[in-house]
């Protein structure tokens, strides 16, 4: 089984300051685990992922995570927030024979100018 | 390269009327999914396909079917639609190389059941 809890259902930050959107996952498997954004309206996009290469994840616009074992954590962060970074982010975790993604419940990023 | 595309982009239905969507991928992706998205709860695998004629139940089967004829096709179908259902459905693929793995979705399809 596996599970993914997105610790804060919305974020707010000013324009140019850091975000962090926390993310912990459970997983019996060694898992990959994903970043995907939706903007509003639109399709899911894949921001990064990470497969058990490097545990620091460098993905699109800026964004990277950290993949920690020890925390069963997998944190999104990026130093300096721009307005169109506004939009709802998914910590995703995938595993298993039939690779079935589990998605969190979401966070929604408000970037304020 | 279209991606993964899905037909329609949004539809009403009345209660009982039944329905198909279509997601179609031309990537050739072997894995193909179908999921649901409500307010505040991310998306929910419904039925999901490892290949061509395979289908598998995942997390919220209940009241689709699914069929997996051609292996760029995989269609949902609602037999009897119920408000429950009203939802915004993603299709998505992928591939699986032994190490690593992406799922790409379609724009999605907007369910709307009065």
């Amino acid at each position: 089984a596996q599970s993914v809890t997105q610790l804060d259902s919305h974020v707010s930050v000013s324009e140019g300051t850091p975000v962090l959107l926390r993310c912990n996952y459970s997983s019996s498997y060694s898992p990959s685990l994903f970043w995907y954004v939706q903007h509003p309206n639109k399709g899911l996009q894949l921001l990064l992922k990470y497969t058990s290469a490097a545990t620091l994840v460098k993905g699109i616009n800026g964004f990277e995570a950290e993949f920690k074992k020890s925390e069963t954590s997998f944190h999104l962060t990026k130093p300096s927030a721009h307005m169109s970074d506004a939009a709802e982010y998914f910590c995703v975790v995938s595993s298993g024979s039939a690779r079935q993604l589990t998605f969190g419940s979401g966070t929604q990023l408000t970037v304020l100018p | 390269n279209a991606g993964v595309t899905q037909t329609p982009k949004f539809r009403v239905l009345k209660t009982g009327q039944s329905m198909t969507l279509l997601c179609a991928q031309d990537m050739n992706h072997e894995y193909m999914y179908w999921y649901r998205q409500d307010p505040g709860m991310g998306l929910r695998l419904i039925h999901y396909s490892v290949g061509e004629g395979t289908t598998a139940k995942g997390e919220v089967p209940d009241g689709y079917n699914v069929s997996r004829l051609k292996k760029q096709n995989f269609l949902l179908g609602l037999e009897s639609a119920a408000p429950s259902q009203t939802s915004v459905y993603f299709c998505a693929s992928s591939y699986w190389t032994g190490r690593t793995d992406t799922q790409y979705f379609g724009p999605g399809t907007r369910l709307t059941v009065l």
